[in-house]
C-alpha cells in the first residue's frame, strides 16, 4: 500500500535553533518527493521538489534530502524564525494509469517559540 | 496574478443540505484537483480533471460531484451533506505532468472550512 509517514507529529523549538523533520515512504513507482509548508488557515505552498536522482535540494534556510534506497527524506530548517511555525507536509508522487498521483503525509506541526 | 481562488472560506451546513464549493484559477492550468484535509490526516483526493469536459474520481469521491465546463473553473458539489463531510477542502491546479517534466508544481487555494451539523 502506498503510504507516507512523517515524524514527529509535532515539534516545539526555540527561535534560532535548527530542526530536522523526517519522512518515510512506501510509494511505487516513485516519481518525485515534495515538501510543502502549510500555514494555519492556508493552502500548502511548495518548498522543494526532488526526483529519484537528486540527493539534496535547498530553498533558503530549508534543505531537503532524499535517500531513494531507504525511501527516506528529511527537511532541515536552519536558524528557525517565528514565521517557520506551520505544518510541514511530505508528498510523494507516483505514476498510475498514465497520470501523476500524490500521496500526502499527515504533516509535522512545528511551533517556533521566542 | 490571483492563482487559485476558493469561495466561500467558511460554511456551516445542516445535514441533508446541498452546496457548491467554487474554485477558479487564472494560470491556464489544464489539471485541477479537489482534496479534503481531515485533522491528523494527509490530504485525500476527491476528484480531479485533466481538462475542460473531463473529470475522474479520486480516492474519496462518494457524496461529491464535479463539473469542468471551462479551463478556469472546477466547482465541487455536495448534494446531501453529512457530518462525515465536515472537513477543510482544498482546490489545486497544475500543468499536465509529462515524462521528463515531472517537476511541475501544484498551486493550492486557501481552502474552504465546511462544518455539517
Amino acid at each position: 500500500k502506498n503510504q507516507v509517514e512523517q515524524s514527529p507529529q509535532s515539534l516545539i523549538i526555540l527561535e534560532g535553533k535548527n530542526c530536522t523533520l523526517q519522512c518515510n515512504y512506501t510509494v511505487s513507482p516513485f516519481s518525485n518527493l515534495r515538501w510543502y509548508k502549510q500555514d494555519t488557515g492556508r493552502g500548502p505552498v511548495s518548498l522543494t521538489i526532488m526526483t529519484f536522482s537528486e540527493n539534496t535540494k535547498s530553498n533558503g534556510r530549508y534543505t531537503a534530502t532524499l535517500d531513494a534506497d531507504t525511501k527516506q527524506s528529511s527537511l532541515h530548517i536552519t536558524a528557525s524564525q517565528l514565521s517557520d511555525s506551520a505544518s510541514y507536509i511530505c508528498v510523494v508522487s507516483y505514476v498510475s494509469g498514465g497520470y501523476n498521483k500524490l500521496i500526502f503525509g499527515a504533516g509535522t506541526r512545528l511551533a517556533v517559540h521566542p | 496574478n490571483a492563482g487559485v481562488t476558493q469561495t466561500p472560506k467558511f460554511r456551516i451546513l445542516k445535514i441533508g443540505q446541498s452546496m457548491t464549493l467554487q474554485c477558479t484559477q487564472d494560470m491556464n492550468h489544464n489539471y485541477m484537483y479537489w482534496y479534503r484535509q481531515d485533522p491528523g490526516m494527509g490530504l485525500k483526493l476527491i476528484y480531479y480533471s485533466v481538462g475542460a469536459g473531463i473529470t475522474d474520481k479520486g480516492e474519496v469521491p462518494n457524496g461529491y460531484n464535479v463539473s469542468r465546463s471551462t479551463t478556469e473553473d472546477f466547482p465541487l458539489r455536495l448534494e446531501l451533506a453529512a457530518p462525515s463531510q465536515t472537513s477543510v477542502y482544498f482546490c489545486a491546479s497544475s500543468y499536465p505532468p509529462r515524462e521528463g517534466r515531472e517537476n511541475y508544481g501544484y498551486t493550492f487555494g486557501s481552502g474552504t472550512r465546511l462544518t455539517v451539523v
